[in-house]
């Protein structure tokens, strides 16, 4: 199985900070990467796919970055409603693995 | 719009078994290859299981292989997850997801989801 890891585990960061998230997968996955927001209560929101590739109707604030084992999901100006936690997931070939996630917290 | 709407979540004693259900609607099921996600209490994202469109082919995580099913109706716009033999550590929330697209392995739409406990 492709395992994932995330780091940090959390952040703190103030509104308007730049806030930068890496995600490193076991073997080489290509562009095969998602990344999800998830706020407590809810279900996760796909926020990038393919690595780099916005979903529809999520803001341009948010970007992705990497190929191989090593990327990143960058928010250029954290916004307060972007306080959650946020997973990777390889979508290279099953098991679907998710990376274990980092929180986005208030400083 | 899209929606997903899992139901038959519940409090079942270990060795129990339990039968999920999503209801789709808002776009063109049978097209879409679809997922079960769960999440434990306080705990991250794990995958598992995936159907196919006309529900050909599955696959399953190991810790559910041979113990889950997963399956569908077309007709009725529905997806289904048959537990057996369920456990303590099977106790988590449990999303239905759309893949983005045949030959795409993210998830585009979660259901809300439901829980399901595991507990004597």
């Amino acid at each position: 199985d492709i395992q994932m890891t995330q780091s940090p585990s959390s952040v703190s960061a103030s509104v308007g900070d730049r806030v930068t998230i890496t995600c490193r997968a076991s073997q080489g996955i290509s562009s095969w990467l998602a990344w999800y927001q998830q706020k407590p209560g809810k279900a996760p929101k796909l926020l990038i796919y393919a690595a780099s590739s916005l979903q529809s109707g999520v803001p341009s604030r948010f970007s992705g970055s990497g190929s191989g084992t090593d990327f990143t999901l960058t928010i250029s100006s954290l916004q307060p409603e972007d306080f959650a936690t946020y997973y990777c997931q390889q979508a290279n070939s099953y098991p679907f693995t998710f990376g274990g996630g980092t929180k986005v917290e208030i400083k | 719009e899209v929606h997903l709407v899992e139901s038959g979540g519940g409090l079942v004693q270990p060795g129990g078994s339990l039968r999920l259900s999503c209801a789709a609607s808002g776009f063109t099921f049978s097209s879409y290859e679809m997922n079960w996600v769960r999440q434990a209490p306080g705990e991250g994202l794990q995958w598992i299981s995936y159907i196919t469109t006309g529900g050909s082919s599955m696959y399953y995580a190991d810790s559910v292989k041979g113990r889950f099913t997963i399956s569908r109706d077309n007709a009725k716009n529905s997806l289904y997850l048959q537990m057996n033999s369920l456990r303590a550590e099977d106790t988590a929330v449990y999303y239905c997801a759309r893949t983005r697209g045949s030959g795409w392995y993210d998830f585009d739409y979660w259901g809300q989801g439901t829980l399901v406990t595991v507990s004597s």
